[in-house]
């Protein structure tokens, strides 16, 4: 089935541990994007890719990297997860930069 | 800085209710306005809107753009309680670092 794929569905972490979250899509879409949501805050852009082999820093990109080594793969990184990065991420993708998006289903993080 | 300010916050109405949700914006180098709705996981594509003054429909949906006034409208007619959902309005600007700056969404409830 087409779409967007995210992994875990849901974590809890220790402060300073070191995680990455998944995100792949099958719709040989460009440009792939994360986000965290977070309650009164909404959605902000953390880290964007508008095509393999490049990426840019989102809204809130602080203590997060990303890779996008391929077309369908677009980790997110937390080098040394703090409790401020608990949140729910979401990835997306769009055909073209700038397109609509189609986001993924999300993962519930949580730093403790 | 961006702004998206979306309103009411919340609203509640019964079913066959027809509603308007609100979306104002200030940003530079405006491209797109984008309409998501949110149910109980991610975000799904509604419109993206580009020019002003051109209405864009899908089923019981239509939206609306002013880029004069800085705004855009969602109606809903005839409202089912499937329509309960956060709606959220995002705005994308380009220039130097591409932007996509969301609203903090509008809830909406539709009881039987």
């Amino acid at each position: 089935i087409a779409g967007i794929t995210q992994a875990p569905t849901s974590q809890i972490l220790a402060a300073g541990r070191r995680m990455t979250l998944r995100c792949t899509q099958d719709m040989r879409h460009n440009a792939m994007y994360w986000y965290r949501q977070d309650l009164g805050l909404g959605l902000r852009l953390i880290h964007y890719s508008n095509t393999a082999g490049t990426t840019g820093k989102g809204e809130v990109p602080d203590g997060y990297s990303v890779s996008r080594a391929n077309t369908d793969d677009f980790p997110l990184t937390l080098a040394s997860a703090v409790p401020s990065q608990t949140s729910v991420y979401f990835c997306a993708s769009s055909q073209v930069w700038g397109a609509e998006q189609y986001f993924g289903p999300g993962t519930r993080l949580t730093v403790t | 800085e961006d702004k998206v300010v979306q309103s009411p916050l919340s609203l509640v109405v019964h079913e066959g209710d027809t509603v308007t949700l609100n979306c104002s914006y200030e940003v530079t180098n405006f491209r797109s306005l984008l309409w998501y709705k949110q149910e109980k996981k991610a975000p799904t594509f509604l419109f993206m809107l580009t020019s002003s003054g051109i209405e864009k429909k899908s089923g019981r949906l239509s939206s609306i753009l002013d880029k004069k006034e800085l705004f855009s409208i969602l109606n809903i007619t005839a409202t089912q309680t499937g329509d309960s959902a956060i709606y959220l309005c995002a705005v994308e600007s380009s220039g130097s670092n591409y932007k996509l700056t969301f609203g903090k969404g509008t809830l909406l409830t539709v009881n039987p």
